[in-house]
Formats: structure tokens, C-alpha cells, sequence
């Protein structure tokens, strides 16, 4: 039963454009949303996280949404950079943390 | 460095060997988790402790693994005969928790190979 899902496994975007990743969850206990980063051989760095009391937060040229009603959260990354290039996890907290299998950005130069 | 350190970063073991591996959590952090990653998945949850107590295990772990964390600081994983369904990346993370949702701090991970 997984109950955080990211189902594009991989998103290509041009560098200074916007990058859009999407998840969706199915526990409406859920109110506690992440994002985490991933290089490879390394662990998950955590990004940005949103509350279920909000529909938006901003940090820099990331922005998490949370579309309660529709179980979806997105990441905006804005402008995108190659250096944004990794393994993007969406996650919740309920005692523990549920992960979603993951959305591979690669921004091109 | 008050991150989370995880030893070792790289283990190579045979098959049926068994394998610990320790996890050095941020000093204040009171919860500590232990998940599995394997090539395109997202990390899996095998259990957690708040402080000394394990509060939960995942269903999905079978009787050769087990965690402890003996007065609440340090935690270790163990394997018990290994086989090679178990190689993956095994991630140690902790996080403060007061009441308040806050987010979890991961290691650098444990590579586990089983050959």
C-alpha cells in the first residue's frame, strides 16, 4: 500500500525554465508534506516542507503547493539550474516518514 | 560535522554472513529511523526509536534484522545471514520531535553488497 506516489519517474527541463514535480498521497491524516534531494551515493538532504494548515510555501526558488481537496502536493523549482539535477522525494510525516518512489530532474544547460 | 554519521559508507559481504552497521544521530535528536533504498525506489521504512524505545518495525522486516538503540544515543542495524536480496542502501536519519512535524536528517548511508 503505497500511500505517497510520484508517478513521473523522470522529468527533463531546460535550464532558467520552470521544473514542476508532482505527488500524490492517500492518507487524509496526512498534514505534514517534505520534499528531499538525492544525489546518487548520498543520503536524501531535506528541501522544503509544508503544513497541511497551508497551501503554499516559498524558500528561494522553491515553492511547495498543497492541494488538500485533490490529495496533491507539487514542487516549483524557479529558475531551474543543472546544478538541481537529482533524485526528488516527496514525503510525510506521521510518526514516521512515507516516501514517494522518487522523480529523477535532470535540468539541461 | 553535526550531521548524522553512519560507518561504514561501503560493505561487502558473503553471503549468509552477518553484517551491523551503526548510525551516530544528531546529539539532540530524540527519534531516530532506519530506512532501505534500492536502485529507482523511494526509501523504505524498517523502524524507529524515540530515544531508547523501538516504537515501530516494519511488517516487511523479517526475523534477521535487527535494531537497537541502547540509551538513546547511537543506533545499530543488524543482519543476520545476509542474502542478496538485502543489498541496498541502508540510511540512518534522525529528527527532534516536540510536538511540532519537523523534518528528518539523513546520513550518508551504508552500501551494502551481498555477493
Amino acid at each position: 500500500d503505497q500511500q505517497v506516489k510520484q508517478n513521473s519517474p523522470s522529468l527533463s527541463v531546460q535550464e532558467g525554465r520552470i521544473s514542476i514535480l508532482n505527488c500524490d498521497y492517500t492518507n487524509s491524516m496526512f498534514d505534514y508534506f517534505l520534499w528531499y534531494k538525492k544525489y546518487p551515493a548520498e543520503g536524501p538532504t531535506f528541501l522544503i516542507s509544508i503544513s497541511s494548515i497551508k497551501d503554499k510555501n516559498e524558500d528561494g526558488r522553491f515553492t511547495v503547493f498543497l492541494n488538500k481537496s485533490a490529495k496533491h502536493l507539487s514542487l516549483h523549482i524557479v529558475p531551474s539550474q543543472p546544478g538541481d539535477s537529482a533524485v526528488y522525494f516527496c514525503a510525510d510525516n506521521f510518526n514516521k516518514f512515507y516516501f514517494g518512489s522518487g522523480t529523477k530532474l535532470n535540468v539541461k544547460p | 560535522d553535526t550531521g548524522v554519521s553512519q560507518d561504514p559508507r561501503h560493505k561487502i559481504t558473503k553471503r549468509g554472513q552477518n553484517v551491523t552497521f551503526r548510525c551516530d544521530p544528531i546529539s539532540e535528536h530524540n527519534r531516530l529511523y532506519w530506512y532501505r533504498q534500492t536502485l529507482g525506489q523511494g526509501p523504505e521504512f524498517l523502524t524507529y526509536f524515540q530515544n531508547e524505545a523501538q516504537l515501530e518495525k516494519s511488517r516487511l522486516l523479517s526475523d534477521r534484522f535487527s535494531a537497537e538503540r541502547p540509551k538513546g544515543s547511537f543506533s545499530t542495524l543488524e543482519i543476520q545471514r545476509t542474502e542478496q536480496g538485502d543489498s541496498a542502501m541502508y540510511l540512518c536519519a534522525s529528527s527532534l520531535v516536540t510536538g511540532f512535524r519537523t523534518e528528518a536528517f539523513f546520513g550518508q548511508g551504508t552500501r551494502l553488497t551481498v555477493v
